[in-house]
């Protein structure tokens, strides 16, 4: 089946530092990709739509110019997460979609950050 | 706007055990739902997915219904084991593929030796 890939699948970094995190699809091309944040014990909640080529719709509650989304190939994807704070400290994770005719998205196993 | 929940949302159970799972939706008009499991600690792993055209899927000890009507779903785990021991997440799309995914706030269950 279809593999995402994440990278790093953990990270921890000082507060007031950036981090970049990857999702790359392995075996197919995604026109479409998402970011989901989980909080601890809460389920996993829509940050934005990334679309190849163009920029990212975010949902509302979101803050675009601190998690940058860059979708720059039909492959990557990254969510950068900008001079991050304690608070920022959540499970990241991202599914990409091979094509509008697909009828699945599929999920990376995710990147746990912790900004200390 | 759709909204998803579950119920229980957290469930012991002995070994051996048969159980049911249940997630409800909104919005009747979805394309897809999935459910995952999710260890502690770790990503989600696909069960089974049901399209909207669909209304069961099986894998092997797992069995998941949809009736888009009523806006249910049901995960039914046979014969219980320790190792199914995890939280269990509902998700349902929007009515696209590409449509956002909405997830439950899942279920944890515990299956006690």
């Amino acid at each position: 089946g279809a593999v995402v890939s994440q990278h790093p699948s953990r990270v921890i970094c000082k507060s007031g530092t950036s981090v970049k995190i990857e999702c790359r699809s392995l075996d197919f091309q995604a026109t479409t990709m998402f970011w989901y944040r989980q909080f601890p014990k809460q389920s996993l909640m829509l940050m934005a739509t990334s679309n190849e080529g163009s920029k990212a719709t975010y949902e509302q509650g979101v803050e675009k110019d601190k998690f940058l989304i860059n979708h720059a190939s039909l492959t990557l994807s990254t969510l950068t997460v900008t001079s991050a704070h304690p608070e920022d400290s959540s499970f990241y994770i991202c599914s990409a979609l091979p094509g509008l005719a697909s009828y699945e998205q599929y999920f990376g196993p995710g990147t746990r950050l912790t900004v200390t | 706007k759709q909204e998803v929940t579950q119920i229980p949302a957290a469930l012991s159970v002995p070994e051996g055990e048969n159980l049911v799972l249940n997630c409800s939706f909104t919005d009747s008009a979805i394309y897809n739902l999935q459910w995952f499991r999710q260890d502690p600690g770790k990503g989600l792993t696909s069960l089974l997915l049901i399209q909207s055209s669909q209304r069961e899927q099986t894998s092997g000890r797992l069995n998941a219904s949809l009736d888009k009507s009523s806006g249910r779903s049901t995960l039914y785990i046979a014969a219980s084991q320790p190792g199914d021991s995890a939280t269990y997440l509902c998700a349902v799309w929007g009515k696209t593929s590409y449509d956002k995914v909405i997830f439950g706030p899942g279920t944890s269950l515990s299956v006690i030796p």
